[in-house]
């Protein structure tokens, strides 16, 4: 497609249950980022990769968030045991460079936890 | 650490009025600042960047100074349109690191 595209765009989820948000980047796009962005707040980075390979989750705010990207092309970001505290707008972005700070982003995956 | 602040809105003006977002930093080194911005029901998307000090960024009449001797980076628009409301958010990045963004400053422009 032309630009990012993030499935599903809204995630209601009961606390404990695990969820898996998909990231479409743009094609031949090799870096691709995911952010996490609660209300009113500006955007966390959580994780990057270039192609396939995790470079840096730093970001990651606990061990039951876990993010792949194994083909190099989509991403998945995954939540075990999801909390309230994880109700946020999850934010994909790629980019043709790792290293220019210009990112293409998504409309985001609105995750609430009940 | 690296960081952004922004000045707390929500700003609201009217239509042709000046626009000023003010936008400060602190990092190590010489990163590279951007404005993004975040139309309603849009996903966010660059606004202007500068790379080094003394630059100025420009786009769709906004633009912003990279300053280092008082490490700002300020959002100007000489004359405002209601299409200009949205939510703007001030960024760093230094090489090889993801973006660091600002808490984000909502502008609600009326005619």
């Amino acid at each position: 497609g032309a630009g990012v595209s993030q499935s599903p765009r809204y995630k209601v989820a009961k606390r404990g249950q695990d969820v898996a948000l998909r990231c479409d980047p743009i094609s031949g796009h090799v870096s691709l980022f995911w952010y996490q962005q609660a209300l009113g707040q500006g955007p966390e980075f959580l994780t990057y990769f270039q192609n396939e390979a995790q470079l840096d989750k730093s970001g990651l705010p606990s061990d039951r968030f876990f993010a792949e990207r194994p083909e190099g092309s989509v991403s998945t970001l995954k939540i075990q045991r999801t909390q309230q505290e994880d109700s946020a707008v999850y934010l994909c972005a790629s980019s043709s460079r790792w290293d220019t700070g210009e990112l293409f982003f998504g409309e985001g995956s609105r995750l609430t936890v009940l | 650490g690296n960081s952004v602040t922004q000045m707390e809105g929500p700003v609201t003006l009217s239509e042709e009025a000046f626009l000023t977002i003010n936008c400060t930093y602190t990092a190590t080194g010489y990163p590279s600042l951007f404005w993004y911005v975040q139309y309603p029901g849009e996903g966010l998307q660059l606004l202007l960047k500068a790379t080094k000090a003394d630059d100025k960024g420009s786009n769709k009449g906004f633009e912003a100074t990279y300053r280092k001797e008082t490490t700002s980076f300020h959002l100007e628009k000489g004359s405002v349109q209601v299409s200009d409301s949205a939510v703007y958010f001030c960024a760093l990045s230094r090489s090889g690191t993801a973006l660091i963004f600002g808490k984000g400053t909502t502008l609600s422009v009326s005619s």
